[in-house]
């Protein structure tokens, strides 16, 4: 599985853009990126998926550039409730059974 | 849909003890997985199962025992217990090249 290297912690306030890059050097042909969000006492939800490009969707974006060496999660106008732990995973589909997660990014929200 | 359905949410066991930790999905999800997650961590696979029937070990399968006798549940078995086993456990389900996994609300263990 490709290794995977993120911020351990971000700061950020009430209606800013959060973004968030993770490398992955060796990701490989077959490997998408994922993202998850865990809040405290909480098991980690799905937030994005994405193999090349951007993908969007109702919660966030992720910006993947040509070489895919690394990714960018993009949270719009976070709020107090975007506190939580996110984390990127790389790996195939025919893998995601047995997800490989890091320490992840702490991204905290002040008013 | 109930989602992935994890009993108990808390449990306090002496060095010794055993005990199952129980996990029931409710989507037809071919896959199931166990993780534990220690503070300031992040997950770490112990068992999971691709179908019923078929088992396998993760990064951290040592004190652990898991079956998988139907789709819907896939029980963890904690041997002996040991203050190492402190931990939360999460159980996770997904469909075979499905997008996303799903996680229950998670197990907080103690081990005195």
């Amino acid at each position: 599985l490709a290794k995977t290297t993120q911020p351990i912690s971000m700061d950020s306030y009430e209606g800013q853009e959060v973004n968030i890059t993770c490398s992955h050097n060796n990701i490989a042909t077959n490997d998408y990126i994922t993202w998850y969000q865990q809040f405290p006492s909480q098991g980690p939800r799905f937030i994005i998926q994405g193999y090349k490009t951007k993908v969007t969707n109702e919660v966030a974006s992720l910006f993947i550039p040509a070489d895919r060496k690394s990714s960018t999660l993009s949270l719009p106008r976070v709020s107090l409730s975007d506190t939580a732990v996110y984390y990127c995973l790389v790996g195939p589909l025919s893998n995601d059974y047995k997800l490989s997660f890091g320490a992840g990014t702490t991204v905290t929200v002040r008013a | 849909n109930a989602g992935v359905t994890q009993t108990p949410k808390f449990q306090v066991l002496k060095t010794g003890q055993s005990m199952t930790l129980q996990c029931a999905q409710d989507m037809n999800h071919e896959y199931m997985s166990w993780y534990r997650q220690d503070p300031g961590m992040g997950l770490r696979l112990i068992h999971y199962s691709v179908g019923a029937g078929i088992t396998d070990q993760g990064e951290v399968p040592n004190g652990y025992n898991v079956s998988r006798s139907t789709t819907e549940d896939f029980p963890l078995r904690l041997l002996s217990a040991a203050p190492s086993q402190t931990s939360v456990y999460f159980c996770a389900s997904n469909t075979q090249g499905g997008t996303e996994a799903f996680f229950g609300q998670g197990t907080r263990l103690t081990v005195v």
